[in-house]
C-alpha cells in the first residue's frame, strides 16, 4: 500500500522558535496533502489542505501566518509552526491522496509530536 | 455541518470476547467512511474503508458495516486479543469536504 512518512517523529523546541515538519509520500504522487492536529484525548481536526504548487486552504480558526504550509512537489509538503508557544504542543498528522474536496482514501503519516517548552 | 460521535468512549473486555464499536454521523450524504486504529503516541492505521454504496467490509477479524440512512456504522472485532488494545477512530468523508473524525473509542483487551 501507499506509504506516507513524517519527519521528525518527535521534536522539542523552546518557546518563540520555529519548527518545520515534513510529510512525504514515498511511493506515489499526491497532488493534495492534508494536515491534522490532535489535542490530548481529542480527535483529529483538519487544519489545512495543501495543494501542490498553490496556496494552502486553511480551516476556520487556523492561523495561516502561524502554521505555514508549503507543498513544493508532488511528494513533499511541509508544515512550519512559527514562533511556537506551549499551546502549540500537539500531535500533528499529515495524510496524502485523494483530491481536495473529494474524500477518497487518504494515507496517513505516523505523526509528529511537538512539545514546546 | 457533519458531526461524528462514537460510543462507548472507552471499553474494557477480557481476551476472546467479540465486541462492537459504534459510530454515528448526522449528515447521511457521505462519500465514504473509514475506521482507523491509533496506538498511544502513534499515527493512524487504516483498518477498513467503506464506500457509500457498500454495506460492509471485512478484513480478518474485523467487520465494518454502514447504514447511511440511519447515520450509523459499527466495527465488529471478533475474538479480541490484547494486541487489539488501542483507540479506534471512525472518520466520515463528505462530498465537498474532507474527513470529519469521531472522538474515538479507547479499547483495552485484558489478558
Amino acid at each position: 500500500g501507499a506509504v506516507v512518512s513524517q519527519h521528525p517523529s518527535r521534536v522539542i523546541c523552546k518557546s518563540g522558535t520555529s519548527v518545520k515538519i515534513e510529510c512525504r509520500s514515498l511511493d506515489f504522487q499526491a497532488t493534495t496533502m492534508f494536515w491534522y492536529r490532535q489535542f490530548p484525548k481529542k480527535s483529529l481536526m483538519l487544519m489545512a489542505t495543501s495543494n501542490e504548487g498553490s496556496k494552502a486552504t486553511y480551516e476556520q480558526g487556523v492561523e495561516k501566518d502561524k502554521f505555514l504550509i508549503n507543498h513544493a512537489s508532488l511528494t513533499l509538503s511541509t508544515l512550519t509552526v512559527t514562533s511556537a508557544h506551549p499551546e502549540d504542543s500537539s500531535f500533528y498528522i499529515c495524510s496524502a491522496g485523494g483530491l481536495a474536496g473529494v474524500a477518497d482514501e487518504q494515507y496517513f503519516g505516523p505523526g509528529t509530536r511537538l512539545t514546546v517548552t | 455541518k457533519q458531526e461524528v460521535t462514537q460510543i462507548p468512549a472507552a471499553l474494557s473486555v477480557p481476551e476472546g470476547e467479540n465486541l462492537v464499536l459504534n459510530c454515528s454521523f448526522t449528515d447521511s450524504a457521505i462519500y465514504n467512511l473509514q475506521w482507523f486504529r491509533q496506538d498511544p503516541g502513534k499515527g493512524l492505521t487504516s483498518l477498513l474503508l467503506i464506500q457509500s454504496s457498500q454495506r460492509e467490509q471485512t478484513s480478518g477479524r474485523l467487520n465494518a458495516s454502514l447504514d447511511k440512512s440511519s447515520g450509523r456504522s459499527t466495527l465488529y472485532i471478533a475474538a479480541s486479543q490484547p494486541g487489539d488494545s488501542a483507540t479506534y477512530l471512525c472518520a466520515v468523508g463528505n462530498y465537498g469536504q474532507n474527513f470529519v473524525f469521531g472522538p474515538g473509542t479507547r479499547l483495552s483487551v485484558l489478558p
